[in-house]
């Protein structure tokens, strides 16, 4: 049971750059989330899918897109790169239809903007 | 917006200390609420979370937490720190969507 996965794990863009980061689920979760996480600011939360086909800006949304491609894809999206997006990028997953509701955690894509 | 405030940035404790890490919350609807733990290195780990019941709940590793409503608090204690609990702890709400404090880094000297 793979969990969240995560790609890629690092990266490095040049600023203006864009790219996706990608996530998915096996656990048949209905809401997904991506957070990023920055020294001294805990983690943000950027987007969140609460079902698939929708999608919902969270706390800082400025600079990314999100496309929640299926009930186990959610992806995240730089169209232009800046170095104030470099960050630790989480992606989540969790069913809160359960009453055991906590979120699964993917293990993070360190991204670095030039 | 429900907002999640963690008032102590870096705690340093030597073993065997108490812990208190404080946490309040802004929301006034029902809400979930959890601590994360952050091990240098790896991602969060649930450590404990509130649904309803009891205020005082227990999780792993001998930490517990007390639901305060008429604060909105939600602060994690452990009667006895050890080395090993040197990591970054978040506290998290849990309404429409998840929202995390900004952490607190604790250093435990052995």
């Amino acid at each position: 049971n793979a969990g969240v996965t995560q790609t890629p794990k690092f990266q490095v863009l040049k600023t203006g750059q864009s790219m996706t980061l990608q996530c998915a689920q096996d656990m048949n979760h209905n809401s997904m989330y991506w957070y990023r996480q920055d020294p001294g600011m805990g983690l943000r939360l950027i987007y969140y899918s609460a079902s698939e086909g929708t999608t919902d800006k969270g706390e800082v949304p400025n600079g990314y897109n999100v496309s929640r491609l299926n009930k186990r894809e959610f992806s995240l999206r730089l169209e232009s790169a800046a170095p104030s997006q470099t960050s630790v990028y989480f992606c989540a997953s969790s069913d809160p239809l359960r009453v055991n509701e906590k979120l699964f955690f993917g293990s993070g894509t360190q991204l670095s903007v030039l | 917006a429900q907002s999640v405030s963690q008032h102590n940035h870096h705690v340093i404790l030597s073993e065997a200390a108490s812990l208190e890490l404080g946490c309040n919350y802004s929301y006034g609807g029902t809400v979930n609420l959890f601590w994360y733990v952050q091990y240098p290195g790896q991602h969060l780990q649930l450590l404990l979370k509130y649904f309803s019941g009891d205020p005082l709940v227990k999780g792993i590793k001998g930490f517990e937490a007390e639901f305060i409503k008429s604060k909105f608090s939600f602060n994690l204690r452990k009667p006895s720190v050890q080395w090993s609990d040197t990591a970054e702890y978040f506290c998290a709400v849990y309404n429409n969507d998840m929202r995390f404090g900004a952490g607190t880094r604790l250093t435990v000297k052995p």
